[in-house]
């Protein structure tokens, strides 16, 4: 079986753009969470998606946003990119969701870099 | 609110030398704890996780972790550290969402 997948593996962005981040979740998974890793701030939750609505949501603010199709693949999109916003992004999922006793897969992430 | 705190930020050893991660979690209910690894350049492992029954649990790569209640830790310990180990360490709080601690540094030196 298929891990999950993280599209592109690496970008980099200037101040002011927009991004888009994709992510296919392990086949049959319906929930697909996304996390920021940061040297200084280590793994923030970001939100958790299930059946295409928003379940769960962390502490950033609005420029970051995400969605899930029906098929279960899932975009996180940030606008008016900022140079903190340089970290590693990591997708993960679970069958039914994010918390609770179901194991998370990660993705291998996708390395932004904002200049 | 779950959190997790990992005591150790970076845990240098020979190899062949036992270890220990620490991890303590903070929560007034029952929680599952996990731990994850994470290799150079890739996304996270899960090493094993504790739901309920038998305090010691065992994962892969040799790794064990015992859940203690009074506590509250999750310690990972593994008798005998290979090269292959040099990753970074993960413990993990879950109930309504995930929380991850700060991570801990395993050096594996020869």
């Amino acid at each position: 079986k298929a891990g999950v997948t993280q599209t592109p593996r690496y970008l980099i962005k200037t101040r002011g753009q927009q991004v888009t981040l994709s992510c296919s979740p392990i086949s049959g998974h319906r929930s697909v969470s996304w996390y920021q890793q940061t040297p200084g701030q280590g793994l923030q939750f970001l939100f958790e998606y299930f059946s295409e609505t928003q379940r769960n949501k962390g502490n950033f603010p609005g420029r970051f946003s995400g969605r899930q199709f029906s098929n279960s693949r899932s975009e996180m999109n940030v606008s008016t990119l900022e140079l903190g916003d340089s970290a590693l992004y990591l997708c993960a999922s679970s069958l039914e969701q994010a918390a609770g006793a179901d194991e998370q897969f990660f993705g291998p992430g996708t390395r932004l870099t904002v200049l | 609110a779950q959190s997790v705190t990992q005591l150790d930020s970076q845990v240098p050893v020979f190899e062949e030398a036992p270890v220990e991660l620490r991890c303590n979690y903070s929560s007034s209910v029952s929680v599952y704890l996990f731990w994850y690894v994470q290799y150079p350049n890739q996304g996270l492992q899960l090493l094993l996780k504790y739901l309920s029954g038998s305090t010691l649990v065992k994962g892969i790569n040799g790794f064990e972790a015992e859940f203690n209640k009074s506590q509250t830790s999750f310690h990972l310990r593994k008798p005998s550290v290979h090269i292959s180990d040099t990753a970074e360490y993960f413990c993990a709080v879950s109930l309504n969402d995930m929380r991850f601690g700060a991570g801990t540094r395993l050096t594996v030196k020869p």
